[in-house]
């Protein structure tokens, strides 16, 4: 079966560039998670959806992001402008809401460097 | 404070040592709770679910104590693969799943 699915792997990109990271849950799932992970802070939850609503994007760092789910197999992340700040993985996962434990299913995650 | 706290790493242990790693919430109603374990440039994976009663999956035990809103993980015998970082994750209401900052566990021939 296909796992969540996470696009760009990697990106390199310049100081006030528009990223855009792209996820695709797994087929079924009803939840969906954006992560950031650094060495400093770790895990950071950056926003999660259920059912294609944003519930709580309090994670989210600041203007510059945004994230959308237009559908029920497809979630955008973007950053615009982006800033060296920004680099970090950025995980999306998807989970089926109401299942025993909520047990999430993350991506390969997107390794993101901004110079 | 933080959400979910665990305890500083690194572990170095050697093989076939036992091993236990603690972690904290601060939110009392959360619901579930889960270890995760996670491998150098690769993604968290679910390791075990974390019951009320406690539970055991061969060389892993974890424990749950509500009234002190504490998580451990146990692990008997390490082996070398045992090496990674492991994760303490916490549900908080509406399905939010927290994670703490992570423990590395490096297990030595």
């Amino acid at each position: 079966d296909a796992g969540v699915i996470q696009s760009p792997r990697h990106e390199v990109t310049e100081m006030g560039q528009e990223v855009t990271l792209r996820c695709k849950p797994i087929s079924g799932h009803n939840s969906l998670f954006w992560y950031r992970q650094t060495m400093m802070r770790g895990l950071e939850l950056l926003i999660y959806f259920n059912n294609n609503v944003p519930i709580d994007d309090s994670g989210m760092p600041e203007d510059r992001f945004s994230a959308k789910m237009p559908n029920a197999s497809f979630s955008t992340l973007k950053i615009q402008p982006s800033e060296p700040r920004d680099s970090a993985v950025y995980f999306c996962a998807s989970s089926l809401r109401g299942n025993s434990g909520n047990t999430i299913y993350f991506g390969e995650g997107s390794w993101l460097t901004v110079v | 404070r933080k959400e979910v706290e665990q305890d500083p790493g690194p572990f170095n242990v050697p093989e076939g040592a036992t091993v236990a790693f603690n972690c904290t919430y601060s939110n009392s109603a959360s619901q579930s709770f889960f270890w995760y374990r996670q491998d150098c440039r690769k993604e968290p994976k679910l390791l075990m679910s974390v019951y009320s009663s406690g539970n055991e999956d061969g060389r892993f035990t974890a424990q749950l104590n509500r009234a002190s809103q504490y998580i451990s993980l146990l692990i008997r015998d390490s082996k070398l693969s045992d090496s990674a970082t492991y994760l303490c994750v916490v549900n908080a209401q509406g399905g939010k799943l927290i994670f703490g900052q992570g423990t590395e566990l490096s297990v030595k021939p």
